[in-house]
């Protein structure tokens, strides 16, 4: 079964910063893109960013809003994804959730979805 | 960046009927286009990819369509199951962006 698991929500202050981790299972992980995507509470789907496979340069596309702030990495030895996030603003409070792209280098959909993991900033 | 305007907002709709909901794009995406279902408290799930490819194991009364940037999400017969808020998202270039919702409530 293709699972994703994130981890690593919480509280944290204004400008501090959180790691957030997506485990995988069940496919072979180092040939997908892997994304992140958010959702602040009571509103719709932001995507966040993606990173793609080694085989397409690993490289990676974040939104404007958190450019230069998040950092997305992969441990395809270990099939987990990380999303580095620093100078994190209040606006920044949403549910994150870690989904699946494609094989074809950038992620042409999303699927599966990880069950989302809560980071909230507040003072 | 593309825009993707999502309607309706919102609709109200009885068991059996036919529900349509339309996900407008502010520029030419070919047909990279995909549709999501998302239930309370859970996570999106994959319903159409690429405008009108069914996901496997997503049942066949959900279809999608393109007409130039113009893209429809059709349920033939709604089901109990069915009540849920529905999300499209272009593919085409980044920022990936989504529409804003679609609520479809009883």
């Amino acid at each position: 079964e293709v699972q994703l698991v994130e981890s690593g929500g919480g509280l944290v202050q204004p400008g501090r910063s959180l790691r957030l981790s997506c485990t995988a299972s069940g496919f072979a992980f180092g040939d997908y893109a892997m994304s992140w995507v958010r959702q602040a509470p009571g509103k719709g789907l932001e995507w966040v960013g993606f990173i793609r496979s080694e085989p397409y340069g690993g490289t990676t596309e974040y939104a404007a809003s958190v450019k230069g702030r998040f950092t997305i990495s992969r441990d395809d030895s270990k099939s987990i994804a990380y999303m580095q996030m620093n100078s994190l603003k209040t606006e920044d409070t949403a549910v994150y959730f870690c989904a699946r792209g494609t094989t074809y280098g950038d992620p042409n959909w999303f699927d599966p979805w990880g069950q989302g993991t809560l980071v909230t900033v507040s003072s | 960046d593309i825009q993707m305007t999502q309607s309706p907002s919102s609709l109200s709709a009885s068991v059996g009927d036919r529900v349509t909901i339309t996900c407008r794009a502010s520029q030419r995406i070919s047909s990279y286009l995909n549709w999501y279902q998302q239930k309370p408290g859970k996570a999106p799930k994959l319903l159409i990819y690429a405008a009108s490819s069914l996901l496997s194991g997503v049942p066949s009364r959900f279809s999608g369509s393109r007409s130039g940037t113009d893209f429809t999400l059709t349920i033939s017969s709604l089901q109990p199951e069915d009540f849920a808020t529905y999300y499209c998202q272009q593919s085409y270039s980044t920022p990936l962006t989504f529409g804003g919702g679609t609520k479809v409530e009883i």
